[in-house]
């Protein structure tokens, strides 16, 4: 099992449409980041969350951290073809901040 | 700032023949890691360094996974023979060892065992 578990796996939308990823866990972690990955390209990072109960705006993307910090979201409005890739959440344990963990990914498909 | 650089960007081989890649990391960080990324899912960690130390290669599978990181700066992965199920890639990824830093990765090297 992972320790971070990404849904959907999956999605599929219509340029305009609105989506949220979630990035689910049972373990405390000390920040949780959200990568986006292109093909044949690195992962690229969007932000860090660090505080429980966090938000943070991107222009039309939102990444919010639980207040527990074992979860966070990551929100995007009005969806554009460019948005298209794999979104990936990772996270390092609060007592091991050396260590990352990453979600399985959540694969967007954003349809003109 | 140069980022992470990888090298090559691609390699075909022949199953059983040894492989190497190469990884030069963000100048002042610490922590190196190696990750191997099968399509469509998440990297999966290797070995992770501080600086020349691999403080985590609980997951390198040690019978034909070797890396060093000589002089804490550039690292080396190498595969010995290569299996047809090691076909993936592999991205390294460098920060700095302090709390909340995030880890930026280079462009991976995309390996096709045939």
């Amino acid at each position: 099992t992972q320790l971070l578990e990404q849904s959907p796996q999956f999605l599929s939308i219509q340029e305009g449409e609105n989506l949220t990823v979630y990035c689910n866990s049972s373990s405390v972690f000390s920040s949780l980041q959200w990568y986006r990955q292109e093909p044949g390209e690195g992962p690229v990072l969007l932000v860090t969350v660090v505080t429980g109960g966090e938000v943070k705006k991107l222009k039309r993307l939102t990444f919010q951290f639980g207040d527990a910090r074992k979860d966070s979201s990551l929100h995007i409005t009005a969806a554009q073809p460019g948005d298209t890739g794999l979104y990936l959440c990772a996270g390092a344990l609060r007592y091991n901040f050396n260590k990352f963990y990453f979600g399985s990914g959540t694969k967007l498909n954003v349809k003109p | 700032e140069a980022g992470v650089v990888q090298s090559p960007r691609y390699k075909i081989i022949e199953k059983k023949q040894p492989v190497a890649f190469w990884c030069n990391p963000i100048s002042g960080h610490n922590t190196l890691y190696w990750y191997l990324q099968n399509l469509g899912q998440g990297p999966e960690l290797l070995i992770r360094y501080e600086n020349e130390e691999a403080v985590d290669d609980s997951q390198l599978p040690k019978d034909r996974f070797s890396a060093e990181r000589l002089k804490g700066v550039d690292s080396t992965l190498k595969i010995q023979p290569a299996e047809l199920g090691d076909s993936a890639v592999y991205l390294c990824a460098s920060r700095t060892r302090t709390v909340y830093t995030e880890a930026f990765f280079g462009q991976g090297t995309r390996l096709t065992v045939v």
